[in-house]
């Protein structure tokens, strides 16, 4: 069984490109976390997202981030106009269901890199 | 989701069994106490988790107080691939948005 996989594992950009961010939850999830890990810092919640739709995002910054889960594909985290605050270790996780006692199972992590 | 407090840092010798402490004075009755790990550059894995009864898997024990104000993860027999930060968070509400704080860093020590 395949786990969460995110990609790419390392990803750099100049200031002003996009960079997208993409998470593949474990089969059979329909829940995805996103989070962010800034150095020395711990994991922030970003966005919660089932399929296609975004039930949380109250983590997410207001401006150049958006966040889909499209009934195709991979999830996305995609940051418009990157800056070099945005530099950090993006998480994602994925859970089958909507629970509390459901644990989460994370993926790598892609770390983002701004030049 | 209630706050907890962990100490910043704590080291075990290999092979002895190792006690993280966690402070959740403010914790709810219907709020889990999870415990994640993360090793170095790779992301977080779940332990344990409880609610209010003393849980043992493959992977450790987690001691909850009756009074549900604190809890200990207990890793039997520590081996250097233990070496991470350790997590405690409690959750409620259905879904995990939860930020996780610094943790615990255990070094275990040959």
């Amino acid at each position: 069984n395949a786990g969460v996989m995110q990609n790419p594992r390392h990803l750099v950009r100049r200031r002003g490109q996009e960079a997208r961010l993409r998470c593949s939850p474990m089969k059979g999830h329909s829940h995805v976390y996103w989070y962010r890990q800034l150095p020395e810092e711990g994991l922030k919640f970003m966005v919660y997202l089932q399929k296609e739709n975004i039930i949380d995002e109250s983590g997410m910054p207001k401006e150049r981030f958006s966040a889909e889960f499209p009934k195709e594909g991979p999830s996305i985290l995609r940051i418009q106009q990157v800056v070099r605050g945005d530099s950090a270790a993006y998480f994602c996780a994925s859970s089958h269901r909507y629970a509390t006692n459901e644990k989460l199972f994370f993926g790598s992590g892609t770390q983002l890199s701004v030049l | 989701d209630a706050k907890t407090t962990q100490p910043t840092s704590m080291d075990c010798a290999e092979g002895r069994a190792a006690n993280l402490p966690c402070n959740h004075s403010t914790i709810s009755g219907n709020e889990y106490v999870y415990w994640y790990r993360q090793i170095h550059s790779q992301g977080p894995q779940y332990i344990i988790h409880g609610l209010k009864n003393n849980e043992t898997n493959e992977m450790a024990s987690l001691i909850i107080t009756e009074d549900r104000k604190s809890s200990t993860l207990i890793l039997p027999h520590a081996t250097l691939r233990d070496t991470a930060v350790y997590y405690c968070i409690v959750l409620s509400g259905g879904y995990q948005k939860v930020t996780f704080g610094i943790g615990t860093k255990l070094q275990v020590i040959p």
